[in-house]
């Protein structure tokens, strides 16, 4: 298995308050991604880095920021929760664009 | 846009064969494919690139028709292990298109 850990693992928050989820990789792989996955949405791509300090948005970055000062970390940070952003998020990982993704155990996140 | 996957779910007996198919709208680069069981982390089966290179999994195939923009997942002799959603993923042609558009999965059911 690839080595990839996300913290928290759950988490509740009430709405208004910053969260940050944490994504680490021991795998030294250069693009690292958010998804949220919703009950009738599947995937969808939240940000993702293609290097340090290298991010662009994905399909629904609005309400979330991302940082990656490090090769093996990508933090998610929403600066103001909402109940729409209970989700489950996955982080994925992959060696370069067009190669396989390698997923994260999730977290789940509920606002209240 | 998403990718349209077909059908939303299907109910198998253990032996039986299935086709999932994925359809796209726009110029695709490559397809990934990705299994996921229920509370756990999608994981990847396959990818196929324009031009024909496929990477996969014994006794699970596909196809990918470029012209068409659309991908099969064949998947032959049914366990009950391949029970779980399957969702494709697309990677378009496009400048900067380094991100997969995932659709919205298909369920599979395998029963005794």
């Amino acid at each position: 298995d690839a080595g990839i850990t996300q913290s928290p693992r759950h988490k509740v928050t009430e709405t208004g308050t910053p969260v940050t989820l944490r994504c680490h990789q021991t795998e030294n792989h250069r693009y690292m991604y958010w998804y949220r996955q919703d009950p009738g949405h599947g995937l969808r791509l939240i940000h993702y880095s293609y290097g340090v300090k290298d991010t662009d948005k994905g399909e629904v970055s609005d309400g979330y920021s991302v940082s990656r000062s490090k090769t093996e970390d990508f933090l998610l940070t929403l600066e103001s929760a909402t109940s729409s952003q209970t989700s489950v998020y996955f982080c994925a990982i992959s060696l370069d664009s067009s190669y396989e993704q390698y997923f994260g155990p999730g977290t789940r996140l509920t606002v209240t | 846009q998403q990718p349209v996957q077909s059908p939303q779910a299907v109910i198998l007996r253990e032996g039986e064969d299935a086709v999932i198919n994925c359809s796209s709208s726009k110029a695709l680069y490559s397809v990934h494919w990705y299994r996921q069981k229920h509370g756990e982390a999608p994981v990847f089966l396959m990818i196929l690139l324009k031009g024909g290179e496929q990477k996969g999994h014994e006794k699970i195939s596909a196809s990918f028709n470029e012209k068409k923009q659309q991908s099969s997942l064949y998947l032959t002799a049914s366990q009950l292990s391949y029970s779980g959603t399957y969702f494709c993923g697309t990677e378009g042609t496009g400048a900067g298109s380094y991100q997969l558009t995932f659709g919205k999965g298909t369920k599979l059911s395998v029963i005794p």
